[in-house]
């Protein structure tokens, strides 16, 4: 398996523009979380899902976030707008119940919103 | 509550022991890990201990839980220059949720 693929790598954008991050969590995996690394903030749990469904958004900063998981091979983490406090390293990972609850991330994404 | 707490920075010398402490607030957890992050890259699992568990060893890695105490520590013999990285733990298994939550990792340099 080629593990947790992300989406752009890096992503460069304005104030106030619409920002969409992606990912594809390991295959038959059944849970898929999404995460924000600042230097001031750490490793911040925004969402997760199990089995296509989201279980716990109460790390969603605002009502400017919103992630969405249409299939289990594909999941999308929206921004908009966007702004300069929300440029961070936004990781994807994703999980197998069962399998000692190991996640395996993916290599992120850099946003930086100008 | 849920909290993790690390120390910030380590620095250690090639062949020496490292060891990474860990704090935890949350006794309910399930599973508490050890994560490795190089700069510009994701978060790499090392290794995990149930909470059942003692101890765990795995080559040059040895976990050791304690969980009267909520501490978790990973020692990381002879260490190498390719050890320098962000060290974090993260527990789950939290009060019967499933979602993982990470300490603020732990900064290990590597003198040659």
């Amino acid at each position: 398996d080629a593990g947790v693929i992300q989406s752009p790598r890096h992503e460069v954008t304005e104030m106030g523009q619409e920002v969409t991050l992606r990912c594809k969590p390991i295959s038959g995996h059944d849970y898929l979380f999404w995460y924000r690394q600042t230097m001031m903030r750490g490793l911040e749990l925004l969402i997760y899902f199990n089995n296509n469904v989201p279980i716990d958004d109460s790390g969603m900063p605002e009502d400017r976030f919103s992630a969405k998981m249409p299939n289990a091979s594909f999941s999308t983490l929206k921004i908009q707008p966007s702004e300069p406090r929300d440029s961070a390293v936004y990781f994807c990972a994703s999980s197998l119940l069962g399998s000692g609850g190991k996640a395996f991330f993916g290599q992120g994404t850099r946003l930086t919103v100008v | 509550g849920e909290d993790v707490e690390q120390s910030l920075f380590l620095s250690v010398r090639e062949g020496d022991s490292s060891v990474i402490n860990c704090t935890y607030t949350d006794s309910s957890s399930t599973y508490l890990y050890w994560y490795k992050q190089e700069p510009g890259a994701g978060l790499q699992l090392l290794t995990y201990i149930f909470s059942n568990m003692d101890m765990k060893q795995d080559q040059r890695l040895t976990v050791l839980l304690n969980k009267k105490d909520k501490h978790l520590s990973l020692r990381i013999a002879d260490t190498q220059t390719g050890d320098s990285a962000i060290y974090f733990c993260a527990e789950s298994g939290i009060a019967g949720t499933y979602k993982y939550i990470f300490g603020t990792g732990t900064r290990l340099k590597v003198l040659a």
